[in-house]
């Protein structure tokens, strides 16, 4: 079975810092990843997406990811944070063969200090 | 192109009652997935459409119930409301069948609150 394991249901960083939001996952086969972004009341935004292409994933509003197979990550990061990044982000998995619905980890909360 | 939309944005019911939730898929869209968000358990699928037939289903139990129409707008029922079943549903759909790369774009959301 596949899953996704977010580490940090918080992380708090200085507006300018650098966003760094781990994910690892687990799947016996070749995953298609996805991050995921939630602001308040509101439903989920795709930032970006593996799918077996280029291991350094280019998304909007500045984020990226890179998939490290050795280490079944999908670390998301963006150099400089703006108080506009505060939000939910969840990584997810796409389920294999006919399940093909999201698996999704249990997010992350990131706050953005001035 | 318009996005995802859901309706009722908000719904408030009462244990024992039934409730249906709508979606409305990007123009194009086949696909219509739907996902329960709560704070303990996170989000979870529940079940996938595609050209009028369920292709997947989650962990649920059967008081959870969908269809989708020719247009592609699907609905999903939840009868017997039990305090549990308080939760955001959100509503996806992409082109293709959700085994493909393809992109699940999301709805807002349904916000569900049962007393």
């Amino acid at each position: 079975a596949q899953s996704v394991t977010q580490l940090g249901s918080h992380v708090s960083v200085s507006e300018g810092a650098l966003v760094l939001l781990r994910c690892n996952y687990s799947s016996s086969v070749p995953p298609y990843l996805f991050w995921y972004v939630q602001y308040p009341n509101q439903g989920l935004q795709l930032l970006l997406k593996y799918t077996s292409a280029a291991t350094l994933v280019k998304g909007i509003n500045g984020f990226e990811a890179e998939f490290k197979k050795s280490e079944t990550s999908f670390h998301l990061t963006k150099p400089s944070a703006h108080m506009s990044d505060a939000a939910e982000y969840f990584c997810a998995v796409k389920g294999w063969g006919s399940q093909g619905n999201l698996i999704f980890g249990k997010g992350t909360k990131l706050s953005v200090k001035p | 192109k318009a996005g995802v939309t859901q309706t009722p944005r908000y719904l408030i019911k009462t244990r024992g009652q039934q409730v249906t939730l709508s979606c409305s898929p990007i123009s194009g869209h086949r696909s219509v997935s739907w996902y329960q968000q709560t704070p303990g358990q996170g989000l979870q699928f529940l079940f996938e459409y595609f050209s009028e037939t369920q292709r997947n289903k989650g962990n649920f139990p059967g008081r959870f119930s969908g269809r989708q129409f020719s247009n592609s707008r699907s609905e999903m029922n939840v009868s017997t409301l039990e305090l549990g079943d308080s939760a955001l549903y959100l509503c996806a759909s992409s082109l293709a069948p959700s085994q493909s790369t393809d992109t699940q774009y999301f709805g807002p959301g349904t916000r569900l609150t049962v007393l």
